[in-house]
C-alpha cells in the first residue's frame, strides 16, 4: 500500500497570509502513461463531506478559488493558499488515486491565528 | 444538480449486517465508477471499496474484505454496500462517492453504529 504522509498535523495561519501543507507518499504516483500525477487534495469543512479542490496534483477543480493552487511530483507535493480566509478553516487531505488500495492522508487542521 | 443520498446506516449488535444504500441523480449513473468512503469518529478518511460502471471489477480494502460486499444497480441509478460481521472499529459515516481517477462528488453520508 502507499503510504499518504501529511505536515503538519495543524497550523494556525493569520488571515490573509500563506498556508502550506505538505503531503509525502511513499511512493512514486507518477504515471509514465499519461505523465500526471495520481493525488488529489480535499477540503473538509466541520459537519460536511470532503470537497475535492485539485486533482492531478495541480488542476483545480471548478469554483475552487483561485487562492487554492497544488504543486509537486514524484512523492512530494504540497497544497497552498495564499491569502487565507476566514472560510477557509477546515481539515485538508491529500489522496492518491495510482494503485490500490486508495489512501488517504491524516488531514492537516488549518485554523486562524 | 448532481448528487448522492446515502441511506440504511443506524444502530447494530457486532456480528450483525447492515445494507447501505446509495441514490445518485444529476448525472448518468451507469459509466462512473463508484466508491464507499468512511470516516471513524474525530478520525480521518478510509476508502471502503470502489466498483467499475459495469460491475466487472470490484475492489476492497482488506479491513472489510470477505465481510462487505460492493453492488449497483444502473437501471435504479443505486449504489449499495452490504455489510456482514460488523466490528465494533467499522462504526463511521460512510460516504458514497462518483469517481473519475479522483473522488469528485460526494454524498452527506450516513452514520453507522457497532455497539452492544
Amino acid at each position: 500500500d502507499i503510504v499518504m504522509t501529511q505536515s503538519p498535523d495543524s497550523l494556525a495561519v493569520s488571515l490573509g497570509e500563506r498556508a502550506t501543507i505538505n503531503c509525502k507518499s511513499s511512493q512514486s504516483v507518477s504515471s509514465s502513461s499519461n505523465n500526471k500525477n495520481s493525488l488529489a487534495w480535499y477540503q473538509q469543512k466541520a459537519g460536511q463531506p470532503p470537497k475535492l479542490l485539485i486533482s492531478w496534483a495541480s488542476t483545480r477543480e471548478s469554483g475552487v478559488p483561485d487562492r487554492f493552487s497544488g504543486s509537486g511530483s514524484g512523492t512530494d507535493f504540497t497544497l497552498t493558499i495564499s491569502s487565507l480566509q476566514a472560510e477557509d478553516v477546515a481539515v485538508y487531505y491529500c489522496q492518491q488515486y495510482y494503485s490500490i488500495p486508495r489512501t488517504f492522508g491524516q488531514g492537516t487542521k488549518v485554523e486562524i491565528k | 444538480e448532481v448528487q448522492l443520498v446515502e441511506s440504511g446506516g443506524g444502530l447494530v449488535q457486532p456480528g450483525g449486517s447492515l445494507r447501505l444504500s446509495c441514490a445518485a441523480s444529476g448525472f448518468t449513473f451507469s459509466p462512473y465508477g463508484m466508491n464507499w468512503v468512511r470516516q471513524a469518529p474525530g478520525k480521518g478518511l478510509q476508502w471502503v471499496s470502489y466498483i467499475s460502471g459495469n460491475s466487472d471489477t470490484r475492489y476492497y480494502a482488506d479491513s472489510v474484505k470477505g465481510r462487505f460486499t460492493i453492488s449497483r444497480d444502473n437501471a435504479k441509478n443505486s449504489l449499495y454496500l452490504q455489510m456482514n460481521s460488523l466490528r465494533d472499529e467499522d462504526t463511521a459515516v460512510y460516504y458514497c462517492v462518483r469517481s473519475v481517477g479522483c473522488l469528485d462528488v460526494w454524498g452527506q453520508g450516513t452514520t453507522v453504529t457497532v455497539s452492544s
